[in-house]
C-alpha cells in the first residue's frame, strides 16, 4: 500500500533555532500534501495545504512566516518551524493525497518536536 | 463550513467488552465520513469510512453507520482487545465534499484492559 514516510520522528532543538521536517511518498507521486499539527489531549488543527510547485495555502491563524512549507516535488514537502519557541512544542503530522479530488489520503508517522 | 463532534475520553473498558464512541456532524450536503485510528506514537490509519448515507463502513470488526437523521457516524465494535487501545478520532471533509482536506474531531482515548 501507499506509504508516507516522515522524517525526523523525534528531534530536540533549542529555542530559536530552526527545524526542518521532511514528509516524502515512497510509492506514489502526491500532487498534494497536508500539515497537521496535534495539540495535547489529541486535536488535531490542519496547518496549511501544500501544493507542488505553487505557494502553501495556510489556514486562519498559522504564522506563515513561522511555519514555511515547501512542496518542491510530487513526492517530498518539507515543514520548517523558524525561530522555534517552547510553545511550538508539538506533534507535527504530515499526510499525502494518493491522486487528486476523493482519492485516499495518507498519514506519516509524525514528527514529536520539542524545543527546549 | 463543515463540524464535527466526538464524545470525550478517556474510554476504558475490559477485554471483550462492547465500545461505542460517539460521533455527530453538521454538514453542507451528505459528505463522506471517516474513523481513523491513531496508535501510540504513530500517525494516523483510515479505519473505515462510508460514502453515503445508510452506508456502514466496518474494519477489522469495527462498525460504523451514516445516519442523516440523526447526523451521526458512531463507531461500534462488539468485542473489544487489548490491541484496540489507541485515539480515535471521526472525521469529514472541511467543506462540501472534498474528502481530499478533512476535519477531525477531538479524538477519543481508549484503553483496553486485559
Amino acid at each position: 500500500g501507499a506509504v508516507v514516510s516522515q522524517h525526523p520522528s523525534r528531534v530536540i532543538c533549542k529555542s530559536g533555532t530552526s527545524v526542518k521536517i521532511e514528509c516524502r511518498s515512497l510509492d506514489f507521486q502526491a500532487t498534494t500534501m497536508f500539515w497537521y499539527r496535534q495539540f495535547p489531549k489529541q486535536s488535531l488543527m490542519l496547518m496549511a495545504t501544500s501544493n507542488e510547485g505553487s505557494k502553501a495555502t495556510y489556514e486562519q491563524g498559522v504564522e506563515k512566516d513561522k511555519f514555511l512549507i515547501n512542496h518542491a516535488s510530487l513526492t517530498l514537502s518539507t515543514l520548517t518551524v523558524t525561530s522555534a519557541h517552547p510553545e511550538d512544542s508539538s506533534f507535527y503530522i504530515c499526510s499525502a493525497l494518493e491522486g487528486a479530488y476523493n482519492s485516499p489520503l495518507h498519514f506519516g508517522n509524525g514528527t514529536r518536536l520539542t524545543v527546549t | 463550513g463543515n463540524s464535527v463532534t466526538q464524545m470525550e475520553g478517556p474510554v476504558t473498558l475490559s477485554e471483550e467488552a462492547f465500545l461505542t464512541i460517539n460521533c455527530t456532524y453538521t454538514a453542507t450536503g451528505y459528505p463522506s465520513l471517516f474513523w481513523y485510528v491513531q496508535y501510540p506514537g504513530e500517525g494516523l490509519q483510515l479505519l473505515l469510512k462510508a460514502t453515503k448515507a445508510d452506508d456502514k463502513g466496518s474494519n477489522k470488526g469495527f462498525e460504523a453507520t451514516y445516519r442523516k437523521e440523526t447526523t451521526s457516524f458512531h463507531l461500534e465494535k462488539g468485542s473489544v482487545q487489548v490491541s484496540d487501545s489507541a485515539v480515535y478520532f471521526c472525521a469529514l471533509p472541511f467543506y462540501g465534499g472534498a474528502t481530499n482536506k478533512l476535519i477531525f474531531g477531538t479524538g477519543t482515548l481508549l484503553a483496553v484492559q486485559p
